[in-house]
């Protein structure tokens, strides 16, 4: 069974930090990994998604990195804001079906 | 509707209830997911629709929950007799096929709260 993990549960920075979230996933079979933001009593918001072919996808300040062979994925978040304050919950999709399997998420916290 | 929809936003209940809840999807999206995420975790997988079809119901908890989607487009959530442990967020997703390379979307989801 598929099992993803996210480290750390929370993390709190000044304002400006460039930082980077963790996730690691235990079976490498899988067809992509999607990163998502979750603001309070909110849904989900898609940030970046990456196909097992690939290494990395970019999108403004974020970039996101797979190792597909060490199950592990990466978000860096550069010159960090208040703004970007939320849950970030990363999931992958495995290639025998198309449910996500979700980590539990790293709260976010950015201090002005 | 742009993206996916959810109703209702929030429903409070009493043990032992039936509640209902529903999903608009994107207009043409084949596939509908839903997934529920309990306070503090991720969300989990609980059924996925291809069309009309259940295509995999294995993460239903029991048999108290039960969903349909009659006509490939609105889906319904149906609970039975609600647990104080049925209390969580239900989100519903679409995406356009169930094919592994089609992103899912969320909806806002429903915020359900059995007392």
């Amino acid at each position: 069974k598929q099992e993803v993990t996210q480290i750390p549960a929370a993390l709190s920075v000044p304002e400006g930090e460039n930082l980077v979230l963790n996730c690691s996933f235990t079976d490498s079979a899988i067809y992509n990994l999607q990163w998502f933001r979750q603001d309070p009593g909110k849904g989900l918001t898609s940030l970046l998604l990456i196909q097992s072919s690939q290494r990395e996808q970019t999108s403004g300040r974020l970039n996101a990195s797979l190792d597909k062979s060490s199950g592990r994925s990466t978000l860096y978040i550069a010159a960090s804001q208040p703004g970007d304050s939320a849950t970030y919950l990363c999931a992958v999709k495995e290639t025998s079906g198309s449910r996500l399997t979700f980590g539990e998420g790293t709260q976010l916290t950015v201090n002005p | 509707g742009a993206g996916v929809s959810q109703t209702p936003s929030n429903k409070v209940t009493e043990k032992g209830k039936y509640v209902e809840l529903r999903c608009d999807p994107i207009s043409g999206h084949t596939a509908l997911y839903w997934y529920r995420q309990s306070l503090g975790q991720g969300p989990e997988f609980l059924i996925y629709f291809q069309g009309t079809g259940a295509a995999d119901d294995s993460g239903l908890p029991n048999d108290r929950f039960f969903a349909v989607r009659p006509e490939g487009s609105v889906s319904t959530l149906k609970i039975q007799r609600t647990e104080r442990g049925d209390s969580a967020v239900y989100l519903c997703a679409s995406s356009l096929l169930a094919l592994s390379y089609n992103e899912q979307f969320f909806g806002p989801g429903t915020r359900l709260t059995v007392l």
